[in-house]
């Protein structure tokens, strides 16, 4: 599977926008990514995915550079509740390939009242 | 359906005992994955299931371990013999087959401590 690199942690003001970094430089042209986040104790849960163009959902947004080497995920207003660990995830395209998730280190948010 | 769910949330056993786990994945996800989690890590794929087939097994799953799924529906996790380096979360995800777009719906995870 093609690596991915974030940064560890970042720290965020409340009410304040957060981009999230991820470079994804060996990505091949049929690989989505995936972003996910942990909170404390808890499962990881699906964020947002995209393949080449920019996507938004409720939760966020996701930016994705035109060479698909990086990508973005933006939450528009950080929250206390979103300190959580980011995960950006590369994922193939194949059916038959089972498609787990292969997690790395991720980044941890913090976020100041 | 309320998501997937995950059976105990926790389990606290002794070295050498036999332990296992439940996962109820969403109910027309017919793929469902096992992953295991230890402290500051991310998550590390164990196993995953296609309806009742088990189609991949991570090195990580030892012989020690073994999974089913036997009607498609639910699946369990057995881990024979526990060892301390066993402790860890245990997490259970779900989704559809379709490309590499779909997303995995994970469960709150049980958290097992070997003694």
């Amino acid at each position: 599977d093609a690596k991915t690199t974030q940064p560890n942690s970042m720290e965020s003001n409340e009410e304040e926008p957060v981009h999230l970094p991820c470079n994804h430089s060996t990505i091949s042209g049929t690989d989505y990514i995936h972003w996910y986040l942990q909170l404390p104790s808890q499962g990881p849960e699906y964020v947002i995915h995209g393949l080449t163009s920019n996507v938004n959902n409720r939760m966020a947004s996701l930016a994705i550079a035109e060479d698909r080497k990086s990508s973005t995920l933006i939450l528009h207003r950080a929250t206390l509740r979103d300190a959580a660990v980011y995960y950006c995830i590369l994922r193939g395209p194949n059916n038959n390939a089972g498609n787990m998730l292969t997690f790395g280190g991720g980044t941890r948010l913090m976020v100041k009242p | 359906d309320t998501g997937v769910s995950q059976n105990p949330r926790h389990k606290i056993t002794k070295r050498g005992q036999n332990v296992t786990f439940r996962c109820d994945p969403i109910s027309e996800h017919n793929r469902l994955y096992w992953y295991r989690q230890t402290l500051g890590q991310g998550p590390e794929f164990l196993t995953y299931f296609q309806n009742e087939a088990q189609l991949e097994k991570s090195r990580l799953l030892s012989d020690r371990f073994s999974a089913e799924r036997p009607k498609g529906s639910f699946s369990t996790l057995e881990i024979q013999r526990t060892e301390q380096g066993d402790s860890a979360m245990y997490l259970c995800a779900s989704s559809l087959m379709t490309s590499g777009g779909a997303g995995q719906f994970f469960g709150p995870g049980t958290r097992l401590t070997v003694l």
